[in-house]
């Protein structure tokens, strides 16, 4: 499946670094998504891009920054992360609009130490 | 706010058997959109199946069905003939039809298929 392309896959940094997480789409969609799977807890909505314009940032601490410079490229900037964001952060993508299926990417497992 | 409850952290079922994983949700909308997500150890989120909450007629792709009772609010998964590949996370996840993007995640079954 590469309709939705994550990089890295891995990723391990401290608390003090920056990097960033890259999303790619190749299936024409106009809304993409980061969502945030951690142990034992439900696949956590993070933010929401549609047409380019974050529609939605659903209570994220300012450590995780997102940009969507276009509609095939979303990104997750992370700064001064703390342990308890050690993560699976995963990427989606969709058409605008509520019927639409999100089409989701392999995601990128984090550890921050 | 919508709620997706699963209630089996876990099923087992034998291969080439049949496997029904519940689904329940909360809602005061009319309009919305139901969806099964299978996650294998690659964490892949691959869409099994979705459902049309307007629609009365269950959704069903090849081994994959749903009972859809929306008065219950009720959306389970069967999965017949199980096969090996089918070991994985199974989550179920609401979508508002007027409220748009976003998807509400259950918190998963593991599917343990024994051959």
């Amino acid at each position: 499946e590469t309709g939705v392309t994550q990089t890295p896959r891995h990723l391990v940094m401290g608390m003090t670094n920056k990097k960033s997480l890259k999303c790619e789409q190749h299936l024409g969609h106009n809304a993409m998504y980061w969502y945030k799977q951690s142990a034992k807890k439900p696949l956590e909505l993070m933010f929401v891009y549609s047409l380019e314009e974050r529609v939605e940032n659903n209570s994220v601490p300012s450590r995780f920054s997102p940009e969507c410079p276009n509609s095939s490229h979303l990104f997750l900037h992370l700064h001064t992360l703390q342990p308890e964001d050690s993560a699976l952060y995963l990427c989606a993508s969709s058409h605008q609009g509520g019927r639409e299926t999100q089409y989701f990417g392999p995601g990128t497992r984090l550890l921050v130490l | 706010a919508q709620t997706v409850t699963q209630s089996q952290p876990e099923m087992s079922v034998q291969e080439a058997e049949t496997v029904t994983l519940s689904c329940t949700y909360d809602t005061s909308e009319s309009d919305y959109y139901l969806f099964w997500y299978k996650q294998p150890p690659s964490r892949q989120m691959i869409l099994v199946i979705r459902q049309e909450a307007y629609k009365q007629q269950n959704a069903t792709e090849n081994r994959f069905s749903v009972n859809f009772q929306k008065a219950a609010k009720s959306f389970s998964l069967k999965i017949s003939d199980s096969q090996l590949g089918d070991a994985a996370m199974y989550f179920c996840a609401y979508r508002s039809g007027a409220a748009g993007n976003k998807l509400t995640f259950g918190g998963g079954t593991r599917v343990l298929v024994k051959p």
